[in-house]
């Protein structure tokens, strides 16, 4: 089993559309998570990070589901710049580093 | 201000010979970190480096790899030989702290193709 798993897609979606990407973690003993947007041929890029009760940036909205080891990322009223890969990932537990472990990545494809 | 800095954005090159990229970090960071991506493995963690000392290098797939920070503002991966399947980008980030919560700052990467 993967330590991060995403459904790589890709998702594609009308502008103005809701969308909504899920991950899940294997590791129950991980504290820290994120989601990270990487453009096509760039370098990944912290989106925003995910805390226990939820989060919002925006039309972002980040869940997190310890109970399950679910995070999800909501983007709502979706742009063309949306256009993106959004990795999801999380702290390695083991070792008390700042390891990150990352997932695939799910595509999104903002059509006009 | 400057980001990590990483050169070259490109590499060719045919199998058998090194491959030496090059990182430069976010001035003030204390960690910094390399990481390969591919198609099929996605992002992966080759080494970290502390206060330019090697901390974790279980993620460097053989000894053909190596990584190198001679002072906190420099650090090298160096491939030799170098194979086909090898091609991937490499990218460096950093951060301040080795908080989880920390941000990681990629570098733009080099994509580097083996003959």
């Amino acid at each position: 089993r993967k330590e991060v798993e995403q459904d790589p897609g890709p998702f594609n979606v009308p502008e103005g559309a809701t969308v909504a990407f899920n991950c899940t973690y294997s590791n129950s003993a991980s504290q820290s998570f994120f989601w990270y947007r990487q453009d096509c041929r760039k370098e990944p890029k912290l989106l925003m990070s995910v805390y226990s009760s939820g989060n919002e940036d925006g039309r972002f909205t980040a869940q997190l589901n310890r109970a399950s080891q679910y995070i999800s990322l909501l983007i709502r009223d979706s742009k063309l710049s949306d256009s993106a890969t959004y990795l999801c990932v999380v702290n390695d537990p083991s070792g008390n580093t700042g390891k990150l472990i990352f997932g695939q990545g799910t595509t999104l494809q903002v059509k006009p | 201000d400057a980001g990590v800095i990483q050169s070259p954005r490109h590499e060719v090159t045919e199998m058998g010979q090194e491959v030496t990229l090059r990182c430069k970090p976010i001035s003030g960071h204390d960690y910094l970190f390399w990481y390969r991506q591919t198609m099929m493995r996605g992002l992966e963690l080759l080494i970290y480096f502390n206060n330019n000392v090697p901390i974790d290098d279980s993620g460097m797939p053989e000894d053909r790899f190596s990584a190198k920070m001679p002072n906190a503002s420099f650090s090298t991966l160096k491939i030799q030989p170098s194979e086909p399947r090898d091609s991937a980008v490499y990218f460096c980030a950093s951060s301040y702290t080795r908080l989880a919560s920390d941000t990681q700052y990629f570098g733009p990467g080099t994509r580097l193709t083996v003959l």
